[in-house]
């Protein structure tokens, strides 16, 4: 068990440029889940996946923003045309549900700073 | 619109007391309360959960106690020790880990 691993750890990039981050879960968590998480906040929640279905997403999660889990494995997450208001750590999490208590677990983040 | 408000902001406790940390929820509808721990540099782990159907959960140094009629809940930290040194936060859900709100943290400090 590796854990949940995110990469890149950290991302500059300037005012416009599209961004993608990658997550890779837990082996066999059927769970995925995406979450953004400014300086001094609590971590927000944005969209998670069942396998490979996409099964909710937050109002945070505006047009710029699409994430996607092709065969119920990694999962990506894109920014498109990045503004600077998009700066903060995307936290990625994953769980197994359905094999007793389920328990989220999650990796060390992407940093993303929009210059 | 915050959903759970949590308190003090930060805290300081000496090695070997108590740490108490608050939160504060408005959504009756909350169902699943998790602890979680940060350390700098990593994503929250979690610490201990409860629902509302008991008063208090106890996992070794850590006890969660929740007021259901009060609608809040709160992490006590026993004997607290320097590796205790950390951000803390609350969540609460109506539908387990699917969709976690979160408090704002506590950043927690333990000196000798």
């Amino acid at each position: 068990d590796t854990g949940v691993s995110q990469d890149p750890r950290h991302k500059i990039t300037k005012r416009g440029q599209n961004v993608t981050f990658r997550c890779d879960p837990i082996s066999e968590h059927n769970r995925l889940y995406w979450y953004r998480q400014t300086l001094g906040q609590g971590p927000e929640f944005l969209t998670y996946f069942q396998n490979e279905a996409q099964l909710e997403k937050s109002r945070l999660l505006s047009d710029r923003f699409s994430a996607e889990r092709p065969k119920g494995s990694f999962s990506t997450l894109e920014i498109q045309r990045t503004e600077q208001g998009d700066s903060a750590m995307y936290l990625c999490a994953s769980s197994l549900v359905g094999r007793g208590a389920e328990k989220l677990f999650f990796g060390s983040g992407t940093q993303l700073s929009v210059l | 619109q915050q959903q759970v408000k949590q308190s003090p902001q930060s805290l300081i406790v000496q090695k070997g007391g108590i740490s108490i940390i608050n939160c504060a929820y408005e959504n009756t509808a909350f169902d699943y309360f998790p602890w979680y721990q940060q350390f700098p540099g990593k994503g929250p782990a979690l610490l201990i959960a409860i629902r509302p159907d008991v008063s208090e959960k106890k996992e070794g140094r850590f006890t969660i106690s929740f007021n259901k009629s009060a609608k809040q809940f709160s992490l006590h930290i026993m004997d607290s020790q320097p590796g205790d040194s950390a951000t803390y936060f609350c969540a609460a859900s109506s539908r387990g880990n699917e969709k976690l709100t979160f408090g704002t943290g506590t950043r927690l400090t333990i000196i000798p």
